[in-house]
């Protein structure tokens, strides 16, 4: 199975902040990747597939870039509300597989 | 919002069996593969199994592969999971969730954009 590797695991940025999270493949999966934002309690939400396409409704302070091996999810000006828990998500082949996570705090 | 809804979960012994429903009123249930995802507690989320929209096609995570079974009735809008010979690290929030798939040149990518609140099993003596 495709490894996803993401870092940090964990960060702590204030509100304006502009957060860079990122994720590597073991192997290149061209740009068929999306990432999902889980806060406790909740269900998950659909960010960004296809690596850099916002979905419906996702405020545009999100974005997301790269193909190959290595993407990045960028919050542009962190807000309170996005204290959450990032997911990236290969769909290249099966299993489909996460990342670890990367816990975003706001101070 | 949350439009798909989980049921069946509980506590169940190692080695015991569960059956999760997830009913999806409100699309053309057919139309559309669909997922189950877990998060064990202090874990990350994990790919569990994925079944086409006609139900003839199914994928499975490695970890589960074997034992669990995904399923659905569409005439029933409804989506199974099957899990068999559980363990304790099965414990989990189990969710549900739609793929509405987005093609572009060939390509097809899974878009995960309809999902419920989950349902919790606990593996435990």
């Amino acid at each position: 199975a495709i490894q996803m590797t993401q870092f940090p695991s964990s960060l702590s940025a204030s509100v304006g902040d502009r957060v860079t999270i990122t994720c590597r493949a073991s192997q290149g999966i061209g740009n068929e990747l999306g990432w999902y934002q889980h806060k406790p309690g909740k269900a998950p939400n659909l960010l960004i597939y296809a690596a850099s396409n916002l979905q419906s409704g996702v405020p545009s302070r999100f974005s997301g870039s790269g193909s190959g091996t290595d993407f990045t999810l960028t919050i542009s000006s962190l807000q309170p509300e996005d204290s959450a828990i990032y997911y990236c998500l290969q769909d290249y082949n099966y299993p489909r597989t996460f990342g670890q996570g990367t816990k975003v705090e706001v101070k | 919002e949350v439009q798909l809804v989980e049921s069946g979960g509980g506590l169940v012994q190692p080695g015991g069996s569960l059956r999760l429903s997830c009913a999806a009123p409100g699309f053309t249930f057919s139309d559309y593969w669909m997922i189950w995802v877990r998060r064990a507690p202090g874990k990350g989320l994990e790919w569990v199994a994925h079944i086409r929209g006609d139900g003839g096609q199914t994928y499975y995570g490695d970890s589960v592969k074997g034992r669990f079974i995904i399923s659905r009735d569409n005439a029933k809008n409804s989506l199974f999971l099957q899990m068999n010979s559980l363990r304790a690290e099965d414990t989990a929030v189990y969710y549900c969730a739609r793929n509405r798939d987005y093609s572009v040149s060939g390509i097809h990518y899974d878009l995960y954009d309809m999902w419920g609140q989950g349902t919790s099993v606990t593996v435990s003596s």
